[in-house]
């Protein structure tokens, strides 16, 4: 399966701490996103980078990618109650279409 | 407001029995898919529309069927539903597909179907 893997998958934080998250995939791709889901709901997009890309920024997220390990990280920083949900990695490793991991169950502690 | 619709949201079904999971968005999306959503597997992709009329296989199409007649809806149709095929069902479109796509794909807010 060329499905991504994250790491761990089940993460479980105070507030205010910092949240990370990793993802690992298979084969070359152009981008890879990351998506956020509350539970039973559907998938809302969070960040997309580029495989020419090694960081970026979005609010409290921060991406990074290592296409030379195949792999890529999310750190929320200042986490809050709210933010708490399962963390997606997607990559464009398919010719028309994305590719899922199988997510990153974060809790944060109020 | 921009959204991806499905309905139902929640199904309990007997097996054999026929049954359609409509999808539709409202932002003019070349792109849909329906992905099917399974503890400890992620989400699978079932099939993809690149456009109307253009509809191809994802990883886990066996059992299902899907039509592209207009670029709104994007229906899944499982012609003979098996308890194996009990599960959460999440449509989502984008305004293009392919690869190297930055597109956002946009997600419905999930059926839940069992299969007696």
């Amino acid at each position: 399966s060329q499905q991504g893997e994250e790491d761990p998958q089940a993460l479980s934080i105070q507030e205010g701490e910092n949240a990370t998250m990793n993802c690992s995939y298979k084969t070359s791709i152009n981008n890879l996103q990351w998506y956020r889901q509350n539970s039973g709901r559907g998938l809302v997009h969070l960040i997309l980078i580029r495989s020419n890309e090694r960081e970026k920024h979005s609010g409290r997220l921060r991406v990074t990618l290592d296409t030379s390990k195949k792999s890529s990280s999310l750190l929320i920083t200042a986490s809050r109650a709210a933010d708490t949900a399962s963390y997606f990695c997607a990559t464009d490793a398919g010719p028309n279409n994305l590719f899922f991991g199988t997510g990153t169950r974060l809790t944060v502690i109020p | 407001e921009a959204q991806v619709t499905q309905n139902p949201r929640y199904l309990i079904t007997v097996t054999g029995k026929k049954l359609t999971v409509t999808c539709s968005q409202n932002m003019n999306h070349e792109y849909m898919s329906w992905y099917r959503q399974d503890p400890g597997l992620g989400l699978r992709q079932i099939y993809y529309s690149m456009n109307v009329e253009v509809t191809d296989k994802g990883d886990v199409p066996e059992g299902y069927k899907v039509s592209r007649k207009e670029k709104r809806n994007f229906p899944l149709i499982l012609e003979s539903p098996s308890p194996n095929q009990t599960s959460l069902y999440f449509c989502a479109s984008s305004l293009f597909g392919g690869v190297a796509s930055t597109d956002t794909q946009y997600f419905g807010p999930g059926t839940r179907l069992t299969v007696l």
